[in-house]
């Protein structure tokens, strides 16, 4: 079975500053992996996805994560946070064979000060 | 993607009770999810509800504490049957699109 590690659980950065968040996953082939996002009180939106192909792929409010299969990671940046980028952030995997199994980490509390 | 809408947005129930949530999709879909997500925590998967036929529930669910309906390919409830504080959770459904899951605004519950 797959499973999914975000060993920081809350991380703080300053506004304008650059982020990035760490997720690693198990698997035993390469997975579908996911990023989502939970502002307070919302559900979960999107960011972005990884399939295949190209190893960094990009998604909303100028996200990107980089796929590292040697490292079983796939960790999540923003060159610059702005204070809207406050939520609660959300590594994901499923089998490749398609997505009935989705497994979520634990989550990153991200908070931005002034 | 699609557009999923929950109701009730929250609630505040007493022990005993039972509340059904519902889920609505703007387009037809084969797979709906429902989750669990306790305060603080991650969201862990309680079923998976396919149109035409029985829900299957994961390991610590059961459908006599969870009853999940799914009527048709835009629609599904989900029950929280003899509700303790234990409960108390945000319940969020999905629903599959190319292989990605899109998830509802969730449901905040809150069993006194």
């Amino acid at each position: 079975a797959q499973s999914v590690t975000q060993p920081d659980i809350h991380i703080t950065v300053s506004e304008g500053a650059s982020l990035e968040l760490r997720c690693n996953y198990s698997y035993g082939a390469t997975p579908y992996l996911f990023w989502y996002v939970q502002s307070p009180g919302q559900g979960l939106q999107l960011l972005l996805k990884y399939f295949s192909g190209d190893t960094l792929v990009q998604g909303i409010k100028g996200f990107e994560a980089e796929f590292k299969r040697s490292q079983s990671s796939f960790n999540l940046r923003k060159p610059s946070v702005h204070w809207s980028d406050a939520a609660e952030y959300f590594c994901a995997v499923a089998p490749n064979f398609g997505n009935e199994k989705l497994t979520f980490g634990t989550g990153t509390r991200l908070t931005i000060i002034p | 993607s699609a557009v999923i809408s929950q109701k009730p947005s929250r609630d505040i129930c007493q022990r005993g009770t039972s509340l059904t949530i519902q889920c609505q999709v703007d387009s037809q879909v084969t797979m709906m999810f429902w989750y669990r997500q306790q305060p603080g925590q991650s969201l862990t998967l309680i079923a998976t509800a396919n149109q035409g036929s029985e829900a299957t529930y994961e390991s610590g669910f059961v459908i006599d504490k969870f009853p999940i309906s799914r009527p048709n390919l835009t629609f599904s409830t989900l029950t929280v049957s003899n509700m303790s504080p234990e409960d108390s959770s945000i319940y969020l459904c999905s629903v599959e699109f190319w292989d990605t899951q899109y998830f509802g605004p969730g449901t905040r519950l809150t069993v006194l």
